[in-house]
């Protein structure tokens, strides 16, 4: 089993520009998470997904989108993209809201 | 909403002595805690979960402890070695989620 990857490890963005962070997990789990965390600081939860179809705001969810079409795949989506969204995002999945297995993390940093 | 709580400063120790970090939740008692390990510029990684009717709980040289009536769950590493230089995250579950705290760093010096 891979686990989760995550796409791509490193991005360089404008400010303005646009783009989807890829997450994959391919141990059939329900649950799936993005987090950002910034240097220094803890996990923030952005967006959770709880199924197909399901997803719901996290704590920080203000500038991105998700969708969750199938149950391995749940991209994030930057829309308009600013420098207060640098950060590292990972992404993590779950059978219920017990052990989370994160992906590698992608470095975003937004110029 | 649940928040947990974790000692943000640094937490050094020499080699060979036992490493004790500390977690506290503040609202609700959760039915279970968990801690991970994260490492720089990695993804946290899952080391153990207790539940609420579990006072103690053991991995090889790791215990972890959890008291409902001082809402605080403790993390001990036995014999600490350089290698367990990292990071500890403690988690709460909640309703379709997990609390994470901001996590403790431990730096076990030769």
């Amino acid at each position: 089993n891979a686990g989760v990857t995550q796409t791509p490890k490193f991005r360089i963005l404008k400010i303005g520009q646009s783009m989807t962070l890829q997450c994959t997990q391919d141990m059939n789990h329900n649950y799936m998470y993005w987090y950002r965390q910034d240097p220094g600081m803890g996990l923030k939860l952005i967006y959770y997904s709880v199924g197909a179809g399901i997803t719901d705001k996290g704590e920080v969810p203000n500038g991105y989108n998700v969708s969750r079409s199938t149950t391995e795949d749940f991209p994030l989506r930057l829309e308009l993209a600013a420098p207060s969204q640098t950060s590292v995002y990972f992404c993590a999945s779950s059978h219920r809201t017990d052990t989370q297995y994160f992906g590698p993390g992608t470095r975003l940093t937004v110029l | 909403s649940q928040k947990i709580e974790q000692n943000s400063e640094a937490l050094n120790i020499q080699e060979g002595k036992t490493a004790t970090l500390t977690c506290n939740y503040t609202n609700y008692s959760p039915a279970y805690l968990q801690w991970y390990r994260q490492d720089p510029g990695r993804g946290p990684v899952f080391l153990l979960l207790i539940r609420e009717n579990e006072k103690e709980k053991r991995k090889e040289r790791l215990k972890v402890t959890f008291d409902t009536t001082l809402k605080q769950s403790l993390f001990h590493i036995t014999a600490s070695q350089p290698a367990d230089s990292a990071t500890y995250l403690c988690a709460s579950e909640g309703y379709q989620k997990v609390t994470f705290g901001t996590g403790t760093k431990l730096q076990v010096i030769p």
